[in-house]
């Protein structure tokens, strides 16, 4: 099974930069998705890891460290806009075909001026 | 259309009530998933169709009946549903690539209320 933690709700100022953790502890491991869900909308995708490290885009970086269980998105210069649920998922290593992942319930960011 | 789209946006429907949710991913994609969003839960996984065959069934009631006539329509159907089913129900799509993210997208949701 999966088992994945992340903050219920985070706080930040317009401008700053905001780090949100995800804890993983599962039976198999396959990489790590980040989502970005605003309200009434669809989940959009922003990042993936499966190696250890550091993945830039932009404003967003991910990080992973797969023996730890442990992941980060980062959010620089944030702007209101950013105000949304993030969402962290694993995928297994099942091969049955398709893409199980496995969410967390999400971190609700608030970006305030 | 582009991307992955749902029909109806919004349903209300009784316990006794037959209903269907309609999805079509608009991406060429060779997988598709349904999707459970609850208040305050995690996203869940409820079924998983590679290539028009289903290869997962994430214990799910059987009031809960998917469809995937072609790898571009999935559909689910609803029978006898409980007040605990209200949700936001999300269908998505990927290309199955073993060199690549192959990530999820994602329609907008049915955001159904059972009665």
């Amino acid at each position: 099974g999966q088992n994945i933690d992340q903050p219920t709700e985070m706080t930040a100022t317009e401008g700053a930069i905001v780090q949100i953790n995800c804890t993983y502890q599962t039976s198999g491991f396959n990489g790590l998705f980040w989502y970005q869900q605003h309200a009434g909308e669809a989940p959009t995708f922003l990042s993936y890891n499966v190696l250890d490290g550091l993945e830039e885009k932009g404003r967003f970086s991910s990080f992973l460290s797969r023996s730890k269980g442990y992941s980060y998105l980062l959010l620089k210069e944030l702007q209101m806009k950013d105000s949304a649920s993030y969402l962290c998922a694993v995928r297994d290593t099942d091969a049955g075909g398709g893409n199980k992942l496995t969410f967390g319930t999400g971190t609700q960011l608030k970006v305030e001026l | 259309e582009t991307g992955v789209t749902q029909t109806p946006r919004h349903l209300v429907m009784g316990m006794t009530n037959k209903k269907s949710l309609k999805c079509e991913q608009h991406l060429g994609h060779n997988a598709m998933y349904w999707y459970k969003q609850s208040a305050k839960k995690p996203l869940e996984l409820m079924f998983v169709y590679n290539f028009k065959e289903q290869t997962e069934n994430n214990s799910v009631p059987s009031r809960f009946s998917p469809e995937c006539p072609n790898s571009s329509h999935l559909f689910l159907h609803l029978h006898t549903l409980q007040p605990e089913d209200s949700a936001l129900y999300l269908c998505a799509s990927s290309q199955e690539r073993s060199s690549s993210y192959n990530e999820q997208f994602f329609g907008p949701g049915t955001r159904l209320t059972v009665l």
